[in-house]
């Protein structure tokens, strides 16, 4: 299967900082590459899919590039309701992967 | 505007079964995937399995070769995953999530998840 390794696994930054979090996959998953945001107690939310589209409502601070083995999602300004968790995850291969999420704490 | 809505928490005995449901409110039922996902308390998010209705075809993850069975229901816009053979392992709030009219898709929509607790 394919292993989606995600980094930092913590990332501490403040309000207004840009904030990029990594995930690499261990063989190519083309552009098939989203990317989730989850808060506590919440059920997860698409933020990017196909490596760079935002979805449906997501605020243009958020952003997705990569395609391959790299992708990178960049928060430009950090807004308070952004601390939470994001993972990666790729649906270009079976089975569908998850990467080990970034925490994005104050 | 698409809804998902799952069943109710779940309190099952190690060894039994437990069949979770996720009615779609919105959109085209058949022909979109519908997956679902578990986490276990503080840990990650786990692809289990999906189903595009209107195919009638399934996948899943092996580790779940033999336990898990995902349906549909399109005369009621509803999704199953039924898990056997429960073990406290399986302890977690599982969601289904709807996709585009692909095997290849992200999921755009999900339900509000349900806990299950396997406990003796």
């Amino acid at each position: 299967e394919v292993v989606m390794t995600q980094s930092p696994a913590t990332l501490s930054v403040s309000p207004g900082e840009r904030a990029t979090l990594s995930c690499r996959a261990s063989q190519s998953v083309s552009s098939r590459l989203a990317w989730y945001q989850q808060k506590p107690g919440q059920a997860p939310s698409l933020l990017i899919y196909d490596a760079s589209t935002r979805a449906t409502g997501i605020p243009a601070r958020f952003s997705g590039s990569g395609s391959g083995t790299e992708f990178t999602l960049t928060i430009s300004s950090l807004q308070s309701e952004d601390f939470a968790i994001y993972y990666c995850q790729q649906y270009n291969n079976w089975p569908r992967t998850f990467g080990q999420g970034t925490k994005v704490e104050v | 505007q698409v809804h998902l809505v799952q069943s109710g928490a779940e309190v099952k005995k190690p060894g039994s079964s437990v069949k979770v449901s996720c009615k779609v409110f919105g959109g085209t039922f058949s022909s979109n995937d519908i997956t679902w996902v578990r986490q276990a308390p503080g840990q990650g998010l786990e692809w289990m399995g999906g189903i595009i209705p209107a195919y009638r075809s399934t996948s899943h993850a092996q580790k779940f070769q033999g336990r898990i069975t995902i349906t549909a229901d399109g005369s009621t816009s509803t999704a199953y995953m039924e898990l056997r053979s429960l073990r406290s392992d399986d302890t977690a709030v599982y969601y289904c999530a709807r996709g585009g009219a692909t095997v290849t898709t992200a999921w755009f929509h999900w339900g509000q998840g349900t806990l299950v607790i396997v406990s003796s």
